[in-house]
């Protein structure tokens, strides 16, 4: 049964341009979590999704971000315009559902480098 | 000052040693509590979970939370190289569907 699975593993972009990336969750579920963590920092919360719906986007900056879960094909993370600020690694976890959102099952992460 | 707070170290210890590791919490509201265990370039994998106050264990890991104190600790006896890693604690009150991480504690054990 595979895990967590996102892509790309790394990215790199110049000030300015998109970065799109993509996690599927684990088979069978259907809650999906966006967490970014910086260098030397803890993973910080920024959108939870269901199918089709976004649930819960209150660590999400308000411009430039934008995430997605439909109902066919992986969740997205969208950054538009982006800034050296936004380097982090952006994770994705999947739980069974919400009333199980303690167990949540990560992917490796994408690691975004902003030039 | 953060909702949740922990020591990043790096913590170095022998193999064999027991090892602790502990975070505090400003929001009273917690009630759900979690260590992830994440190795270097990898996503958090999840080693203990438990609800409320109290001791859990599993293998040479040990949970325990004092709400009292707002206080978590996770106890690793026997510790070897392969627990190198850094631990995060985590957090949640109830009915939220986001966790709230500490920074996490580098670990290193040294055989």
């Amino acid at each position: 049964n595979a895990g967590v699975m996102q892509n790309p593993r790394h990215l790199v972009r110049r000030r300015g341009q998109e970065a799109r990336l993509r996690c599927s969750p684990m088979k069978g579920h259907s809650h999906v979590y966006w967490y970014r963590q910086l260098p030397e920092e803890g993973l910080k919360f920024m959108v939870y999704l269901q199918k089709e719906n976004i649930i819960d986007e209150s660590g999400m900056p308000k411009e430039r971000f934008s995430a997605e879960f439909p109902k066919e094909g992986p969740s997205i993370l969208r950054i538009q315009q982006v800034v050296r600020g936004d380097s982090a690694a952006y994770f994705c976890a999947s739980s069974l559902s919400a009333a199980q959102t303690g167990e949540l099952f990560f992917g490796e992460g994408s690691r975004l480098t902003v030039l | 000052q953060k909702e949740v707070e922990q020591d990043p170290g790096p913590l170095s210890v022998p193999e064999g040693a027991i090892v602790s590791l502990n975070c505090t919490y400003s929001n009273s509201a917690f009630q759900y509590f979690m260590w992830y265990r994440q190795y270097s370039r990898k996503g958090p994998e999840l080693l203990m979970y438990t609800y409320s106050s109290g001791n859990k264990e599993d293998g040479r890991f040990t949970a325990q939370v004092d709400k009292s104190s707002k206080y978590i600790s996770l106890f690793i006896r026997d510790s070897q190289p392969s627990d190198s890693a850094t631990y995060l604690c985590a957090m949640r009150d109830q009915g939220a569907q986001k966790l709230v991480f500490g920074q996490g504690t580098r670990l290193t054990i040294n055989p």
